[in-house]
């Protein structure tokens, strides 16, 4: 039974550039959280998706886009790198609806640094 | 914005003490989880309280919660040196919308 898997594990960019994050969800799980987390800090929630629409959205800008496949996988978009985006990106995935018994599960990250 | 916050930001002591570290939260809860974090990887899962719990034992972890000071606490019995990471507490708020929040977490280093 697989975990949460994130790709790709390290990734440089360039100012200006956009980048695609991916996340494939834990068997049985059908909600996707995507959280950015700066170095020395806590994990910041972007969003959230589940049923491939965006369910709640953190105090990110619209530079930050998700979608959420028929499979329960979901990419992150962010467009216009910022030097400030560098940072590990962290994806959740849990079962949604779960009224106070909601474990969410983590995957390995993505490093972004942008440069 | 942070839900919880932890205290002590860091924390260093000697193999085999006990470490405890704290979390406050400020809106009321289902559940607040406790997770660990290796080098600034994945988070991993420790443990889960409900809010009409008021301890939970893992192992060598002990957690409790007092809603009514809106706090928690994470404890650590006979601390390894594998247990050098930092710590989290996260909250969900009690919207039933499934999001978590974290705070900015407990930087514990284990002293050989």
């Amino acid at each position: 039974d697989a975990g949460v898997t994130q790709s790709p594990t390290h990734l440089i960019k360039t100012r200006g550039q956009q980048v695609t994050l991916r996340c494939s969800p834990k068997s049985g799980h059908d909600t996707v959280s995507w959280y950015q987390q700066a170095l020395g800090q806590g994990p910041q929630f972007i969003f959230q998706y589940y049923e491939e629409e965006e369910r709640q959205r953190g105090n990110f800008p619209d530079r930050f886009s998700g979608h959420q496949f028929p499979n329960y996988s979901s990419e992150l978009n962010v467009n216009a790198l910022l030097l400030g985006d560098s940072a590990l990106y962290l994806c959740a995935s849990s079962q949604f609806g779960t009224g106070g018994n909601t474990e969410a599960f983590f995957g390995q990250g993505t490093r972004l640094t942008v440069v | 914005s942070q839900q919880g916050e932890e205290d002590p930001q860091a924390l260093s002591i000697q193999e085999g003490e006990n470490a405890t570290m704290n979390c406050s939260y400020k809106t009321s809860i289902n559940n607040l989880q406790w997770y660990r974090q290796n080098s600034g990887r994945g988070l991993v899962h420790l443990i889960l309280i409900r809010s009409n719990e008021r301890e939970k034992h893992s192992g060598r972890l002990r957690v409790t919660l007092d809603t009514s000071k809106k706090s928690s606490s994470l404890l650590i019995t006979a601390s390894r040196a594998a247990d050098t990471a930092s710590y989290f507490c996260a909250t969900d708020a009690m919207n039933r919308d499934d999001k978590i929040i974290f705070g900015k977490g407990t930087r514990l280093h284990i002293l050989p």
